[in-house]
């Protein structure tokens, strides 16, 4: 049971949107930054928003990033049949304290 | 360009203990602010956040897995040691070294990850 919630899965036609949440509570997203991050098939896990909301260098603007009160959202336009991963969200949580993940979202490209 | 690479042994006993060593390179430890961190994946499953160590040697872990995990470095050597006592099969996964992104909570580089099976 991950202490930050995402939905298990979540699909969309190419070149439409999509958005996944991250749901956690005031001691973790309510008052920490929170990342995204990709996971390809067999790869190791990509960084794909930081600060809530900052891309790294060389992303391109189809990702953003959100945040209000404790959940956070990741959204990816022109879905493209490479999207297809695995998505966590992360962050710090203050009362454990330590790091936490969520559970992770499998987007399919239709 | 920042690199991260494991190493260590890929099948261990129940019981045994686990070192892993995380050799990197395009930063340094010994610059103020930076942390190399260690992350599991089991099999199938989500991302889980073991340790965190920085510059100025100020060290974090998992709360559930403190009592098990000793994360240390080198800063000369430029690497990063994790040793996870008491291993138990539930502890087969893919253990990432990580450096920390930033001064928020963010991983911008991975290693490849390397799969550690725990069976007798």
């Amino acid at each position: 049971q991950s202490v930050l919630t995402q939905p298990p899965s979540v699909s969309a036609a190419p070149g439409q949107k999509v958005t996944i949440s991250c749901s956690g509570s005031s001691s973790n997203i309510g008052n920490n930054y929170v990342s995204w991050y990709q996971q390809l098939p067999g790869t190791a896990p990509k960084l794909l928003i930081y600060e809530n909301n900052k891309r790294p260098s060389g992303l391109p603007d189809r990702f953003s990033g959100s945040k209000s009160g404790t959940s956070a959202t990741l959204g990816i336009t022109g879905l493209q049949t490479g999207d297809e991963a695995d998505y966590y969200c992360g962050t710090w949580d203050s009362s454990l304290p330590g790091g936490v993940f969520g559970g992770g979202t499998k987007l399919t490209v239709l | 360009q920042i690199t991260l690479k494991e190493s260590g042994p890929t099948l261990v006993k129940p019981t045994q203990t686990l070192t892993l060593t995380c050799t990197f390179s395009g930063f340094s430890l010994s610059t103020s602010g930076v942390g190399v961190a260690w992350i599991r994946q089991p099999p199938g499953k989500a991302l889980e956040w073991l340790a965190l160590i920085y510059s100025n040697d100020d060290k974090r872990h998992s709360p559930s897995l403190k009592s098990r995990l000793t994360i240390t470095k080198d800063t000369s050597k430029n690497l990063v040691v994790l040793t996870m006592t008491n291993m138990d099969p539930v502890d087969t996964a893919t253990y990432y070294c990580v450096h920390k992104f930033g001064s928020g909570w963010a991983f911008g580089n991975w290693g490849q990850g390397t799969l550690v099976t725990v069976s007798s």
